[in-house]
């Protein structure tokens, strides 16, 4: 059974850091390409980042661009998202999703999330 | 980035009643356009990818086409179970972008 586990969330103020991890099982991880998708409280998705399966590609949305860092630990079978500098509009459940390819690919599996908020 | 507009935001139907939500890229995305549907306090899930093809475990009632710029999502004979909000995806290029979603109401 594929399963996507995020933990890390919690509250923090504006300005702090935080440390998403996403342990995955179940599938070929290291064959994967994973991203970060966000959904603020009553709005819609909004993809954050994706890292290509061996590590050596990634892309960031504009508004976390020089904040948000993804990183994969392959024997680990883990994604994580270090996000510093946070804002209010950082406020989202944070999703771990996994496609079969960098481009082009549907997101196969999702996780649970893990809710971000930012406030003071 | 690429844009995808969906209509109608909302919808109530009944049961047994046919579904038709559509989602229009501003540029083309070929057929990397994906549907999910997300049920409150849930996770996404993937219902059709490519455009047309369903996904494994996705019922028959679910179908999608369009390729280019104009996508549809059909849901055959509703079923109370798919109360939920509708989301299409572009994964043709960075920023990847989702459409701004539309909530399907049972009657």
């Amino acid at each position: 059974e594929v399963q996507l586990l995020e933990s890390g969330g919690g509250s923090v103020q504006p300005g702090g850091s935080l440390r998403l991890s996403c342990a995955a099982s179940g599938f070929s991880f290291n064959n994967y390409a994973m991203s970060w998708v966000r959904q603020a409280p009553g709005k819609g998705l909004e993809w954050v980042s994706t890292m290509s399966g061996s590590g050596g590609s990634t892309h960031y949305a504009d508004s976390v661009k020089g904040r948000f860092t993804i990183s994969r630990d392959n024997p680990k079978n883990t994604l994580y998202l270090q996000m510093n500098s946070l804002r209010a509009e950082d406020t989202a459940v944070y999703y771990c999703a996994g496609a079969p390819s960098y481009y082009g690919s549907a997101y196969d599996y999702w996780g649970r999330g893990t809710l971000i908020t930012v406030s003071s | 980035e690429i844009v995808l507009t969906q209509s109608p935001d909302f919808q109530s139907v009944t049961p047994k009643e046919k579904v038709t939500i559509t989602c229009r890229a501003s540029q083309s995305v070929g057929s990397s356009l994906h549907w999910y549907q997300q049920k409150p306090g849930q996770s996404p899930k993937l219902l059709i990818k490519s455009a047309s093809q369903s996904f494994s475990g996705v019922p028959s009632r679910f179908s999608g086409s369009g390729s280019g710029t104009d996508f549809t999502l059909t849901i055959n004979s509703l079923e109370a179970e798919d109360a939920a909000t509708y989301y299409c995806h572009q994964s043709s290029s960075f920023p990847l972008t989702f459409g701004g979603g539309t909530k399907v109401e049972i009657k």
